[in-house]
């Protein structure tokens, strides 16, 4: 079945410092790849998507490239910020057309950004 | 409302006893879904609706774990003879049906099971 792994937090790092949290995957076909952030006290929302190899997705500054070659999904920031600091959680679709589909998510990593 | 709303938040209840755990949609999305988050593990898919049907339980972990749907609203998340391990958190989504990839969460409802 499918399956999602990402690296096991905490993460702690100082403000506008380089950030990786790395994210492989195992599916089938062509899965639709994303990133969900939950922030202290907030529910799970989407930080950004891709939905075929190669697309890059970005939203607020964060990024992550679907690599099929790789099956990976790796979240990069250039210069984290305090406000960064939250859960993050890699997750898939089994399909790249945005049907409806339960996701299959990883465990989640926990980034901790310090002043 | 703007989101998707669960109820309780917080459900405290003895182990075999059997609990319910509601969730509203955004309006208009036709597709929900719910998960379970077990402490320190990552969301597991439980089901999901199209409407008022079920065309994916692959997730409900037994017998004991039941849904329905009222049409393209609310839905209720029901387990029966409560057990240790079924302490989590459960969490309620929507979306759209087709063309769509973002799911919306709700807050979640906190289960233990004592």
């Amino acid at each position: 079945g499918n399956s999602v792994t990402q690296m096991e937090g905490p993460v702690t790092l100082s403000e506008e410092a380089f950030l990786t949290i790395n994210c492989t995957y195992t599916a089938t076909g062509y899965p639709s790849l994303f990133w969900y952030v939950q922030y202290p006290g907030e529910g799970l929302q989407l930080l950004l998507k891709a939905t075929k190899a190669d697309d890059k997705g970005s939203n607020k500054g964060f990024e992550a490239t679907y690599r099929k070659e790789t099956t990976s999904f790796h979240l990069e920031k250039g210069s984290v910020q305090v406000s960064d600091s939250a859960v993050y959680f890699c997750a898939l679709s089994r399909y790249s057309g945005g049907g409806a589909d339960g996701l299959t998510f990883g465990k989640g990593t926990h980034l901790i950004i310090q002043p | 409302g703007a989101g998707v709303s669960q109820s309780p938040s917080n459900k405290v209840t003895e182990k075999g006893k059997d609990v319910e755990l509601r969730c509203d949609p955004i309006s208009g999305h036709t597709a929900l879904y719910w998960y379970r988050q077990r402490l320190g593990q990552g969301l597991e898919f439980l089901i999901y609706f199209q409407g008022n049907s079920a065309p994916d339980k692959s997730g409900l972990p037994s017998d004991r774990f039941s849904a329905e749907r009222t049409g393209e609203s609310v839905s209720t998340l029901t387990i029966q003879r409560t057990q240790q391990e079924d302490s989590a958190v459960y969490l309620c989504a929507s979306s759209f049906s087709q063309g769509a990839f973002e799911q919306y969460f709700g807050p979640g409802t906190r289960l233990t099971v004592t």
